[in-house]
């Protein structure tokens, strides 16, 4: 069974652009979450969605979005890009109450 | 409000000798806690979980984990380490009357040296 995907692996972006990340949960699994990873801030969370809607949101600011689609694949969007964006974003799908990563997508800002 | 801390930044150990990682948390309803392992450049990896029973948990790669409730304690062990251990250890937690965000430590680096 294939794993978490995530796409794209690596993106560069300047201040102020906007940018999409992609996650395609292991089939079946019908929840998913996005994490921030940070050297400063470590792992936090930014929220879950489960059947196309958003369940949970975590303490972040307006600019960062997300959604889910029917075939429980999901995208996260962040406006107006600040160089404090730059982090490793990771997905999560569960399934019952263990939740399983991605990779992850290593977003710079410049 | 829930929360996790690993008192330690990183822990190193020999190759062969007994590894311990601590984490403590808390939480307001039941603990649903977690162990996860980053490599480098790549996510997370589950290695073992506590709902609910047994308070040793047995997890992958020989890792296994005690539950202490009265210490609100989740440490994760090895009996011998391996070289191939060295890597980033999280612990988390989900409460039970939170919904199923889970809240990180800052992480834990395991160096085994040869």
């Amino acid at each position: 069974k294939a794993g978490v995907t995530q796409t794209p692996r690596y993106l560069i972006k300047t201040r102020g652009q906007q940018v999409t990340l992609s996650c395609s949960p292991i089939s079946g699994h019908r929840s998913v979450s996005w994490y921030q990873q940070t050297p400063g801030q470590g792992l936090q969370f930014l929220f879950e969605y489960f059947s196309e809607t958003q369940r949970n949101k975590g303490n972040f600011p307006g600019r960062f979005s997300g959604r889910q689609f029917s075939n429980s694949r999901s995208e996260m969007n962040v406006s107006t890009l600040e160089l404090g964006d730059s982090a490793l974003y990771l997905c999560a799908s569960r399934r019952d109450s263990q939740a399983f990563f991605g990779q992850g997508t290593r977003l710079t800002v410049v | 409000a829930q929360s996790v801390a690993q008192p330690e930044d990183q822990v190193n150990v020999a190759e062969g000798n007994p590894l311990t990682v601590k984490c403590t948390y808390s939480v307001s309803g039941n603990p649903y806690l977690f162990w996860y392992v980053q490599y480098p450049n790549r996510g997370l990896q589950f290695l073992l979980k506590y709902i609910t029973g047994d308070n040793l948990v047995k997890g992958s790669y020989g890792f296994e984990a005690e539950f202490n409730k009265s210490q609100t304690s989740f440490h994760l062990k090895k009996p011998s380490a391996l070289v191939s251990d060295s890597a980033l250890y999280f612990c988390a937690v989900r409460d039970s009357n939170s919904g199923y965000a889970l809240n990180f430590g800052k992480g834990t680096s395991l160096l085994v040296t040869p």
